[in-house]
């Protein structure tokens, strides 16, 4: 079975403080992305990457960064937290499109800055 | 990029087929059709995809018009454990990128 696990279930954080989700898949997956989940706006992609120390923006990147330095790991970074980014942060992995094309996803992360 | 459309609520009883319809007449012949659902305060889960042919899995089956404009998720025998929101998507773009629209609440009841 393939499995992704995020770092922390629950977090709480302070406005302006440095923030890292992390995000580990265990099937060697190339694709790796990190969606942000709020009630009536569903899931929005923030960003993504297809290779180590690739990454592309999605819809939603402002006031977020990503790192992938190894394959199996994808951090979501939020360089100085605000209040308007208290949300569930989902990470996702996916095998190359020649392979499949079905995502797989973390349990979530709910972030709740103050 | 294509649209679905999905009532936003069903009901079905405890062992009895749940049938979760979903519209995107704007498909493009490329785009393949996904069904994910979202058990509360956990991640979407994979269920099924096709093209254009009916296709089944341990979980589910997926029928597909031949016009490919609709599709409908079949549950066979509803538990209370599939309760959860139903998201139908239609795929785009480069690297896998899934647009999540509001999904059907299914509920299934005793």
């Amino acid at each position: 079975d393939v499995k992704v696990t995020q770092s922390s279930r629950y977090l709480v954080k302070r406005t302006g403080e440095k923030v890292f989700l992390e995000c580990v898949q265990d099937m060697d997956h190339e694709n790796m992305f990190w969606y942000r989940q709020d009630p009536g706006l569903g899931l929005r992609l923030i960003y993504f990457s297809y290779d180590v120390k690739m990454k592309e923006k999605g819809d939603i990147p402002e006031g977020y960064s990503v790192s992938r330095e190894k394959k199996e790991r994808f951090s979501l970074i939020l360089e100085s937290a605000s209040t308007n980014q208290t949300s569930m942060y989902l990470c996702a992995s996916s095998p190359p499109l020649s392979l499949g094309r079905e995502q797989y996803f973390g349990p979530g992360t709910r972030l709740t800055v103050t | 990029d294509a649209k679905t459309t999905q009532p936003p609520s069903m009901d079905c009883a405890e062992g009895r087929a749940a049938n979760l319809p979903c519209n995107h007449s704007t498909i493009s012949g490329n785009e393949y059709v996904y069904w994910y659902r979202q058990i509360h305060s956990q991640g979407p889960q994979y269920i099924i995809h096709g093209l254009k042919n009916n296709e089944t899995n341990e979980m589910a089956s997926l029928i597909i018009t031949e016009d490919r404009k609709s599709s409908t998720l079949i549950l066979p025998h509803a538990t209370l454990r599939d309760t959860a929101v139903y998201y139908c998507i239609v795929r785009v773009g480069y690297g896998n990128k899934l647009v999540f629209g509001a999904g059907t609440i299914l509920r299934v009841k005793s």
